[in-house]
């Protein structure tokens, strides 16, 4: 599976728009994209996933380049809630099973 | 009902003790899982079950003995651990045509003393 690279940390004001950046320069064709949140002392929850086509979901959109070396993903009006670890994770979509998770990237939510 | 839950929600126990965590999901899911993770760091894959039988074991210590009695537990038995050993400890389940929409339920916090 693909490598990704994330920032470790960002900010956000609470109602404003997050936008969380991706890094997956070495991703192949059958691999998809997927999204993670980790909300404090909570397990992990899926956001959302995607292949090339853009993609919206009742918590949030994700936006993939065309040549597929990154992703966003977009939460529209950010809530106090929404304070999480996010995790960017590329994987095969075959049947390992195996979701790899990386160091992710620490939103807080500012009121 | 699209919830995973885990008993304990915490756990101390001694390097001698025997324990076992468990865990249960109602969505009909024939794929369950097992994840490790240590404080500020990210979840760490231990077992994989799908259809009952043990289909991934990432090389975990034989103190953590994985079990699946029905398809809808799923226990790990504890024995002999180490201090290090003490880490949240993270049950999920997803179904066996999208392994990768995993729900995970709140975990264990294990701490061995």
């Amino acid at each position: 599976d693909a490598k990704t690279t994330q920032p470790t940390s960002m900010d956000c004001a609470e109602g404003r728009a997050a936008n969380l950046p991706c890094n997956h320069s070495t991703i192949s064709g059958n691999e998809y994209v997927y999204w993670y949140r980790q909300i404090h002392s909570q397990g992990p929850q899926y956001i959302i996933h995607g292949l090339k086509n853009n993609e919206t979901n009742e918590m949030a959109s994700l936006i993939i380049t065309e040549d597929r070396k990154s992703s966003t993903l977009i939460l529209p009006h950010a809530t106090l809630r929404d304070t999480a670890v996010y995790y960017c994770i590329v994987t095969s979509g075959g049947s390992n099973y195996k979701l790899t998770f990386g160091k992710g990237t620490l939103l807080t939510v500012n009121p | 009902d699209t919830e995973v839950t885990q008993t304990p929600k915490h756990l101390v126990m001694g390097m001698t003790n025997k324990k076992s965590l468990k865990c249960e999901q109602h969505m009909g899911h024939r794929a369950m899982y097992w994840y490790k993770q240590k404080a500020k760091k990210p979840p760490e894959l231990m077992f994989v079950y799908s259809y009952e039988k043990l289909s991934i074991n990432e090389s975990v210590p034989s103190r953590f003995s994985p079990e699946c009695p029905n398809s809808s537990l799923l226990n790990l038995h504890l024995h002999a651990l180490q201090p290090e050993d003490s880490a949240l400890y993270l049950c999920a389940s997803s179904t066996t045509g999208t392994f990768y929409e995993q729900y995970f339920g709140p975990g264990t916090r294990l701490t061995v003393t």
